[in-house]
């Protein structure tokens, strides 16, 4: 049950449009539409912003979008603005029904 | 409206045993898969354990196979995580989530802090 790997850090400017990957494997991104996305800002509760790689729970800005192709998949922040600076965390259910985090990416807005 | 609110924590030796709960209002536990996901301050978000909705399933993270019970009471609409065996390491924040068909968490609680040390 590795981590999926994040990067750690992404940056952007107000108005432009980052993306953070997720890697995983064949066993989990890889094998299922079964990833989420969650945003946390400090200290407070994490967030769902994704699932099922590209679906956006309602009230959840459609800057926000997913995808995945192979074992790999990105959540994209269109017109980014300084309250989607934030730690984001991916996640994926794996096929021993059990579900791993990604190790997080820290976005700034710059 | 919906919510989890989590008790129990503290500060517990190496080697003993604490009881987390998660008191759920706003809808209805064994309608649900939840989950325990702890994160150690500072640090990024670890997957615990899953109760299914009829409550005949379980699963756990390697790390705390054998170690830790996840399980609810109906009546009390209240999730529990009975942690034994406890180490240094298992010192984090702990939230309860509620599961959806499409394997998200859609609902945290606000977290109980439990730490492991002498």
């Amino acid at each position: 049950q590795s981590a999926l790997t994040q990067p750690a850090s992404v940056s952007g400017s107000p108005g432009q449009s980052i993306t953070i990957s997720c890697t995983g494997t064949g066993s989990d991104v890889g094998s299922y539409n079964l990833v989420s996305w969650y945003q946390q800002h400090p200290g407070k509760v994490p967030k769902l912003m994704i699932y099922d790689v590209t679906k956006r729970p309602s009230g959840v800005s459609d800057r926000f979008s997913g995808s995945k192709s192979g074992n790999t998949a990105s959540l994209t922040i269109s017109g980014l603005q300084a309250e989607d600076e934030a730690d984001y965390y991916c996640c994926s259910y794996v096929s021993d029904s059990t579900y791993v985090f990604g190790t997080g990416t820290k976005v700034t807005v710059l | 409206e919906v919510q989890l609110v989590e008790s129990g924590g503290g500060l517990v030796q190496p080697g003993g045993s604490l009881r987390l709960s998660c008191a759920a209002s706003g809808f209805t536990l064994s309608s649900y898969w939840m989950h325990w996901v702890r994160q150690v301050p500072g640090k990024g978000l670890m997957w615990v354990s899953r109760l299914n909705d009829d409550g005949t399933s379980t699963t756990y993270a390697d790390s705390v196979k054998g170690r830790f019970t996840i399980s609810r009471d109906n009546a009390k609409n209240t999730l529990y995580l009975q942690m034994n065996s406890l180490r240094a390491e298992d010192t984090a924040v702990y939230y309860c989530a509620r599961g959806t068909a499409a394997a998200s968490l859609d609902c945290w609680g606000q977290g109980t802090l439990l730490t492991v040390s002498s």
